[in-house]
């Protein structure tokens, strides 16, 4: 499909383990945001990228989150001694450029729970 | 604080019914605002965008309006359908450093019963 993918689409682990989350924008898309939706609650920004720019870090919650774009395409969000308010949904979302008006599509997201 | 408030926080209608959803923001500098729908399960969907000059914008059944002087913005849905139910979500976006990151309300769930 054309649209974006994320990996895996449901993740459970234990207390204090990493995981890693994809994200495979869409093709020629240049800017990437992550997201993250807990219950009950709007989706909070984490990291964004656009191109070859660093990227925006200001919404990471901590140090434990960490994200990769490799060759402008796919990311991967990564978050490491996982606790449990780390539960959550994580979604990508691409945009053909960075520009506001520019729409952002989202992938399905990933639904880690931690337990 | 960038902050986006959307009210209700949860609405239940009968199938062919119109409804309003309402948005109250206060990004500034303000870009421009979307109203998203999201599916349970799925990642939400673009309905429509405005900038401070556009009051109006409708995509179909859906009706955007914005009023850039008071912040304020609301999603009308008319003749609604049971494939409507899901959860809107008010995005507003602001410029900060060259880029632009949003801020999303927490959402109206729309329930549509037949």
């Amino acid at each position: 499909g054309a649209g974006v993918s994320q990996s895996p689409s449901n993740k459970v682990t234990e207390k204090g383990k990493d995981v890693e989350l994809r994200c495979d924008p869409i093709s020629g898309h240049t800017a990437l945001y992550w997201y993250r939706q807990s219950l009950g609650q709007g989706l909070e920004f984490l990291i964004y990228f656009q191109g070859n720019s660093a990227p925006d870090k200001s919404g990471l919650p901590s140090d434990r989150f960490s994200a990769e774009r490799t060759g402008g395409s796919v990311s991967t969000l990564t978050i490491q001694r996982t606790q449990q308010e780390d539960s959550a949904v994580y979604l990508c979302a691409s945009s053909a450029t960075s520009g506001g008006r520019s729409e952002q599509y989202f992938g399905p997201g990933t639904r880690l729970t931690v337990t | 604080k960038n902050q986006v408030e959307q009210s209700p926080q949860s609405l239940i209608i009968l199938e062919g019914k119109n409804c309003t959803l309402q948005c109250n923001y206060t990004v500034s500098p303000f870009s421009n605002l979307r109203w998203y729908k999201q599916d349970t399960g799925r990642g939400p969907v673009s309905l429509t965008i405005m900038t401070f000059s556009e009051n109006t914008k409708s995509n179909g059944r859906y009706t955007a309006t914005l009023d850039a002087d008071t912040k304020q913005s609301s999603l009308h849905i008319t003749a609604s359908q049971l494939s409507d139910s899901a959860s809107y979500i008010c995005v507003v976006s602001g410029a900060s450093g060259g880029s632009y990151i949003p801020t999303f309300g927490r959402g109206t769930s729309l329930i549509v019963h037949p």
